[in-house]
C-alpha cells in the first residue's frame, strides 16, 4: 500500500531563510508526487507536481521540490522565506496512471518568523 | 468560473440525523472527490468518481454515500450521522482522472456531530 510521511508537524523559519519542508513515500509503481498548501480556514490550493523527467520541479510563489528516487522523497523547498508563506502543507502521492487515488501526508505547519 | 463550490459551510447535527453535502464544479473536470480533514490525520478519501454514473469507495467510506448524476454535481450523504464524523469535509475536482491532474478544492463544509 502506498503512503505518505511527512516527518515534521511544526518547521519554524526565520523571515529571508532558506526553508525545507520534508516528504518522503512508499509506493510499489512509479509515484505522481504533490505538494499542496493550506492557509487558515480556506481549501488546498495546488503548489507543483512531479510527474516524470527533471528532478527539480519548480512551482507557484517560488517554490520548488526535488524528487529523489533513491531516497524516495520529495523535499519542499524555497531559498527565501516570506511571512506570508506561513501555512500547512501537505505532500501527496499517486501511484502512477491509471490511479484514481491521491493519498495525503499528515501535514506539516510553517511558521515564518518576521 | 466559480470552481469549486461547496455548501453549507457550517452544520450541526444531532447524532442520528441524516444530511447530504453538496459540491458542485464548472470546469467540467470528469475526476471528483470528497475528502476528510481531522487534526493531524491529513486527508483522508471518503469516495470519488471518474464520471458521470461511476464512483468508487476510497479509504474511508464507512457511514457516507454519493451519487454522480451529472458532471458537475457530486453530493456526500450522511445517512445516520455519528460524532466519529464530525470533520471538515473537503470536496475536489481534477480535469484528469488517473492522470497525476492537479486537484481544485473547494472551500470546505465544517460538520459537527452532537
Amino acid at each position: 500500500a502506498q503512503s505518505v510521511a511527512q516527518p515534521e508537524d511544526q518547521v519554524n523559519v526565520a523571515e529571508g531563510n532558506p526553508l525545507t519542508v520534508k516528504c518522503t513515500y512508499s509506493v510499489s509503481g512509479n509515484p505522481y508526487l504533490f505538494w499542496y498548501v493550506q492557509y487558515p480556514n480556506r481549501g488546498l490550493q495546488f503548489l507543483l507536481k512531479y510527474i516524470t523527467g527533471d528532478n527539480l520541479v519548480k512551482g507557484s510563489y517560488g517554490f520548488e521540490a526535488e524528487f529523489n528516487k533513491s531516497q524516495t522523497s520529495f523535499h519542499l523547498k524555497k531559498p527565501s522565506a516570506l511571512v506570508s508563506d506561513s501555512a500547512l502543507y501537505f505532500c501527496a502521492l499517486e501511484e502512477g496512471a491509471g490511479s484514481y487515488q491521491l493519498t495525503f501526508g499528515k501535514g506539516t505547519k510553517l511558521s515564518v518568523i518576521p | 468560473n466559480a470552481g469549486v463550490t461547496q455548501t453549507p459551510k457550517f452544520q450541526v447535527l444531532k447524532t442520528g440525523q441524516s444530511m447530504t453535502l453538496q459540491c458542485a464544479q464548472d470546469m467540467n473536470h470528469e475526476y471528483m472527490s470528497w475528502y476528510r480533514q481531522d487534526p493531524g490525520m491529513g486527508l483522508r478519501l471518503i469516495h470519488y468518481s471518474v464520471g458521470a454514473g461511476i464512483t468508487d469507495q476510497g479509504e474511508v467510506p464507512n457511514g457516507y454515500n454519493v451519487s454522480r448524476s451529472t458532471t458537475e454535481d457530486f453530493p456526500l450523504r450522511l445517512l445516520s450521522a455519528a460524532p466519529s464524523q464530525t470533520s471538515v469535509y473537503f470536496c475536489a475536482s481534477s480535469r484528469l482522472a488517473g492522470g497525476a491532474g492537479e486537484q481544485y478544492f473547494g472551500p470546505g463544509t465544517r460538520l459537527t456531530v452532537t
